[in-house]
């Protein structure tokens, strides 16, 4: 049972142009969500969250919005840069339970120069 | 301020044989986890220590996997025997605080192959 979904396996943009990177999840439980990025040989490594109470939280090149009522988030990268270029995993939890954090499949981004 | 280290790197074992995973976490953290990613999967939590103390193993497969932080720092993961199915990274990463909003690091983990 996958509780939290990220549908595009992989995605391609030209540089400059916006990265829109897509999550949706099922328990109505989580409240906290999180995006991470992975490069190859590497741990992954945190990005930006929000919180329920929010729906947009915004940090440099990177936003994250929460439509609560579709259960779905999506990470923009404004401009998209080669540097980008890596796997992101979305992950989900909830504070009033057992704060497992509950990761998505990941999308591999891949930015063209 | 060093990161999340982990050893070895990589390493192939025949099914049936044991395999250990050892990892420092980030100096004063006091939460510990484990994760296993296989191909193609996010990484799933497989145990979480806060100090020596165990929060969370209800995913850890426990007649096949154990793990222990003596002390509180350092933590070993270990698989015996292994299964064709343990092949995948094997995700260490610490945090300042079991509090879930506090940031966690990973290593670069372990990949495993089980032949």
């Amino acid at each position: 049972d996958q509780q939290v979904k990220q549908n595009s396996p992989s995605l391609s943009v030209q540089e400059g142009r916006i990265s829109i990177l897509n999550c949706d999840y099922t328990n109505s439980m989580f409240d906290y969500f999180l995006w991470y990025k992975k490069y190859p040989a590497e741990g992954p490594t945190f990005l930006i969250s929000i919180s329920s109470i929010k729906d947009k939280n915004e940090d440099g090149r990177f936003t994250v919005f929460l439509n609560k009522s579709a259960k779905h988030l999506s990470l923009h990268i404004v401009p998209s840069q080669p540097g980008d270029s890596a796997v992101y995993f979305c992950a989900a939890f909830g504070t009033s339970g057992t704060y497992k954090y509950i990761f998505g499949t990941g999308t591999r981004l891949k930015v063209l120069a | 301020e060093a990161g999340v280290a982990q050893s070895p790197r990589y390493k192939i074992i025949e099914k049936r044989q044991s395999v250990a995973f050892w990892c420092n976490p980030i100096s004063g953290h006091a939460t510990l986890y484990w994760y296993q990613q296989i191909l193609g999967q996010g990484p799933k939590l497989l145990i979480q220590f806060q100090n020596n103390g165990v929060v969370d193993d209800s995913q850890l497969p426990k007649d096949r996997f154990s793990a222990e932080r003596l002390k509180g720092v350092d933590s070993t993961l270990k698989i015996q025997p292994a299964k064709l199915e343990d092949s995948a990274v094997y995700l260490c990463a610490s945090s300042w605080s079991v509090v879930p909003q506090e940031t966690q690091y990973f290593g670069p983990g372990t990949r495993l192959l089980v032949l």
